[in-house]
């Protein structure tokens, strides 16, 4: 059964970078019929998408985290990452890393097995 | 600011039905495939519904979805107390390239 695990910090100080890590069990990174990615959920707020990953190095981001959001991928821990830089109290949320249906087509996009979540408070 | 509406809340009586409607456009629900999340309190979201209508393994068929135009549709039939919960719809918007997410519609079985 596919199991997804955050971890990283809980505390990151302001203009600080975040970095995340999402480990995957009973399935893998490398599977050609899926993206990987990281969702947030800002307190009593709604989810956002922060981006998708392929492990071939195809990555697809929100417009509005681009310039800020690195995602990798490790296939020898069978890992992905997610760093998000400069960091502000805007960015505290539970964290949530995904499997991705949507490889063949944008059409179909969704998310079908999560991680249990991470909160992250920005704060100094 | 999401660009899927969904009603804050709604409630219904134990047995009874609920519908959560979903309003987008063109550029993500009249064009792309919607899907559901169910979140339990304190918990990650879970996948409901996927292409508008199918229902992964697992999910109780009182659990259905529907699309016309730009809006989608989530059913919930026989209402549980486990039901309580907050749902959210989701879409790729291939105007702004991003994947977006409904405002969420809490459910309450009164």
């Amino acid at each position: 059964q596919l199991q997804l695990q955050e971890s990283g910090p809980g505390l990151v100080k302001p203009s600080e970078t975040l970095s995340l890590t999402c480990t995957v069990s009973g399935g893998s990174v490398t599977s050609r019929s899926y993206y990987w990615g990281w969702i947030r959920q800002p307190p009593g707020k709604g989810l956002e998408w922060i981006g998708s990953i392929y492990y071939g190095g195809s990555t697809y981001y929100n417009p509005s985290l681009k310039s800020r959001v690195t995602r990798s991928v490790d296939t020898s821990k069978n890992q992905f990452s997610l760093q998000l830089s400069s960091v502000t109290a805007a960015d505290t949320a539970v964290y949530f890393c995904a499997r991705v249906e949507g490889v063949y087509s944008y059409s179909s996009y969704y998310f079908d097995h999560w991680g249990q979540g991470t909160l992250v408070t920005v704060s100094s | 600011q999401s660009v899927l509406t969904q009603p804050p809340s709604v409630s219904a009586a134990r047995g009874q039905t609920v519908t959560i409607s979903c309003s987008g456009s063109s550029s993500n629900i009249g064009n792309n495939y919607v899907s559901w999340y169910q979140q339990l309190p304190g918990t990650a979201p879970k996948l409901l519904i996927y292409d508008n209508n199918k229902r992964p393994s697992g999910i109780p068929d009182r659990f259905s979805g529907s699309q016309s135009g730009t809006s989608a549709t989530l059913g919930i039939t026989g209402l549980q107390t486990g039901d309580e919960a907050d749902y959210s719809c989701g879409t790729w918007d291939s105007s702004l390239s991003t994947y977006v997410f409904g405002t969420g519609t809490k459910v309450t079985v009164l």
